[in-house]
């Protein structure tokens, strides 16, 4: 079974608007971390923001914010006041800590577009 | 910032040649990863290692692939025997820890590996 779902393969937004990437995951394990991370179209992998399962609240960085809603199993990651430099390739990924300790599973990314 | 180095940023190389890849983790960083990602899709596990051993690794990772640390700063993946299927970006990655916790992964800017 799939462990993390991107359901939208891509996703438009206009400039300064917010926008919503969706992602579900699957596991047994009650705990987990969930990341997200940004993949511009130069290619390089970067870090965005992350929530844990035990976590009460939601997780902020800056323009980003993540939707966690436990008992549906999912983790959208919502950036406000869209850039044009936002424009790349979102992807979720999940750690079980006591079944699969150190790897992250991803899913299969959403292609973000912000148009001016 | 500490970031973590991958070298060379593009290799080709024949059907049948040895390949190793090169990365520096960011130093104080205790978990080592190799993940591939196939021209625009999914980010895939390879391996993972800590304390100087593989701590886990994924059915892609088979008998031609081979980590190692070879001295205190440098992480390698050597592929034995290059087959077409190879090609893909290779990324390096670290993390401060295993825990989820606040311990995303670092990646690298990768290495384009390209079998012909």
């Amino acid at each position: 079974a799939q462990k993390i779902t991107q359901t939208q393969p891509g996703m438009f937004v206009q400039e300064k608007e917010a926008v919503t990437l969706d992602c579900t995951y699957d596991t047994s394990d009650p705990s987990y971390g969930l990341f997200w991370y940004k993949q511009p179209s130069s290619g390089e992998m970067i870090f965005l923001i992350y929530q844990g399962s035990y976590d009460q609240q939601n997780a902020t960085e800056g323009r980003y914010s993540l939707n966690f809603q436990k008992a549906r199993k999912s983790a959208n990651l919502v950036i406000s006041a869209s850039q044009l430099g936002d424009s790349a390739m979102y992807f979720c990924a999940m750690r079980e800590l006591n079944t699969n300790a150190g790897k992250s599973t991803f899913g299969d990314g959403t292609t973000l577009t912000v148009k001016p | 910032e500490p970031e973590v180095t991958q070298t060379p940023s593009h290799q080709v190389t024949q059907m049948g040649q040895e390949v190793i890849l090169r990365c520096v983790p960011i130093s104080n960083h205790l978990y080592f990863y190799w993940y591939r990602q196939i021209l625009g899709q999914k980010v895939e596990f390879l391996v993972s290692f800590y304390n100087n051993e593989i701590s886990e690794k994924s059915e892609i990772f088979d008998d031609q692939f081979s980590v190692e640390r070879p001295d205190g700063s440098n992480f390698t993946l050597k592929i034995r025997s290059t087959k077409l299927e190879d090609s893909a970006m290779y990324f390096c990655a670290s993390s401060v820890g295993d825990s989820f916790n606040n311990s995303p992964l670092h990646f690298g800017n990768g290495t384009r590996l390209t079998v012909t």
